[in-house]
């Protein structure tokens, strides 16, 4: 079965600064691989997505993550930290399954961004 | 394009109560999956419908069941509540029709709060 593993689960960073969120997961075969936030009280948004493109995967809000198949990691990073980056970020791995597929939920990093 | 769609916002039930959470999926999906996201911890799959039918379940009793009607919109409904059963009920909808891959992506409400006292 496929999973991940979000090694962090609470990251604070001050506004301005670089934000790296990690992920490690684990997969029998070429796996497709998203990160999710979820601002307080509101759904999930998808930021980004990998599906065996370019291991270099450019998101919404100046997110990206790269894909490394030899460290098996899909770490979400963001140049600079806004205010507004404030939230709850899910790494997920979609799993197949006999008929379709789900998606698979690492627990979660709480990003906090200090003024 | 209104997305997806879920009702209620917000429910309380007392324990051994039953409770129905309705869907309405994004326009030209077909499938509809539910999961489950507890206090501090993410979502986990609960089931699938596609076609009317669940297709794929995850780990959680039979006291959930769910419907698909014809218009692609579902039901989650919870038999014989417990306090665990307490949790953010997230309802995502995706299309089906994406032959031979592995990602079909899929698109999350903002979720039913369901509070079991």
């Amino acid at each position: 079965a496929q999973s991940v593993t979000q090694l962090d689960s609470h990251v604070s960073v001050s506004e301005g600064t670089p934000v790296l969120l990690r992920c490690n997961y684990s997969s029998s075969y070429s796996p497709s691989l998203f990160w999710y936030v979820q601002h307080p009280n509101k759904g999930l948004q998808l930021l980004l997505k990998y599906t065996s493109a370019a291991t270099l995967v450019k998101g919404i809000n100046g997110f990206e993550a790269e894909f490394k198949k030899s460290e098996t990691s899909f770490h979400l990073t963001k140049p600079s930290a806004h205010m507004s980056d404030a939230a709850e970020y899910f790494c997920v791995v979609s799993d197949l399954m006999e008929y379709g597929n789900k998606l698979v939920f690492g627990a979660g990093t709480i990003l906090r961004v200090k003024s | 394009d209104a997305g997806v769609t879920q009702s209620p916002t917000h429910l309380i039930k007392t324990r051994g109560q039953q409770v129905t959470l309705r869907c309405s999926p994004k326009s030209g999906h077909d499938t509809v999956s539910w999961y489950q996201q507890a206090l501090g911890q993410g979502p986990q799959f609960i089931f699938q419908y596609y076609e009317e039918e669940e297709r794929q379940r995850g780990n959680f009793p039979d006291r959930f069941s769910g419907h698909q009607f014809p218009n692609y919109s579902s039901e989650l409904n919870v038999n014989a509540l417990l306090l665990g059963d307490s949790a953010l009920y997230l309802c995502a909808s995706s299309y089906s029709g994406l032959a031979g891959g592995s990602y079909n992506e899929q698109f999350f409400g903002p979720g039913t709060r369901l509070t079991v006292l």
